[in-house]
């Protein structure tokens, strides 16, 4: 079945520096979603990718999706505490209804 | 999302009883799906629907019973639970555009001791 594997499970930074996750399937995908989970909280939906080599920002935050449509990235630049969280990408098979989720990276921040 | 609740918010229950959790939605959302979040192993999906009456395994569903005889209801059933069933269980929904996102609920956390 479809994996997707996400790097680094978790990263600690300082306030002001970058951080990025990697994401990564064994399959083509048709589309990936990022979600981001407050500690404590609910996935939240941040935003989908569909082509190929598609970029995407969203404020500080970039988006990723590969020419083959197999891995995908988000970079955070000058991360702030408010970027804590555990970041999730989400990937779909063509003809699936379901999302298969990375396991997440988990950002902390250092004010 | 205001929109989808699940209760109970938190759970401890006894090793071989039954136990439901329950999600609900208002946005009439035609699929909904069961996940549960564990340290290392992040979001598994249990079992979904695409609609009511129609259901569907997923990735771990050994264990699980769903049901969805309306549209806006999707309870997840632990019909004897276990330890390993220990977890964080969220409750999603999302339109039926296949690249529609997922709506989650704030989640049940439940212990089996």
């Amino acid at each position: 079945g479809q994996q997707v594997m996400q790097i680094p499970q978790y990263q600690h930074v300082q306030e002001g520096e970058d951080f990025t996750t990697y994401c990564n399937s064994s399959t083509t995908l048709s589309n990936i979603q990022w979600y981001k989970q407050r500690p404590g909280g609910h996935p939240v939906f941040l935003i989908q990718l569909v082509k190929s080599g598609e970029v995407k920002k969203q404020k500080r935050l970039t988006f990723q999706f590969g020419e083959a449509k197999k891995n995908s990235s988000l970079h955070i630049t000058a991360t702030q505490t408010t970027d804590v969280g555990t970041y999730f990408c989400a990937g779909r098979d063509s003809g699936y209804s379901t999302l298969t989720f990375g396991k997440g990276t988990m950002l902390l921040v250092s004010p | 999302d205001a929109g989808i609740t699940q209760s109970p918010r938190y759970k401890i229950t006894e090793t071989g009883r039954q136990v439901t959790l329950m999600c609900h939605q208002t946005w009439s959302h035609s699929y909904m799906f069961w996940y549960r979040q564990d340290l290392g192993h992040g979001l598994r999906l249990i079992y979904y629907s695409a609609a009511a009456d129609i259901t569907d395994k997923g990735e771990v569903p050994d264990g699980y019973v769903v049901s969805r005889s309306k549209t806006e209801n999707f309870p997840l059933t632990l019909e004897s639970a276990t330890r390993s069933q220990t977890s964080v269980y969220f409750c999603a929904s999302r339109t039926t555009g296949e690249g529609s996102p997922l709506h989650f609920g704030n989640g049940t956390r439940l212990t089996v001791t």
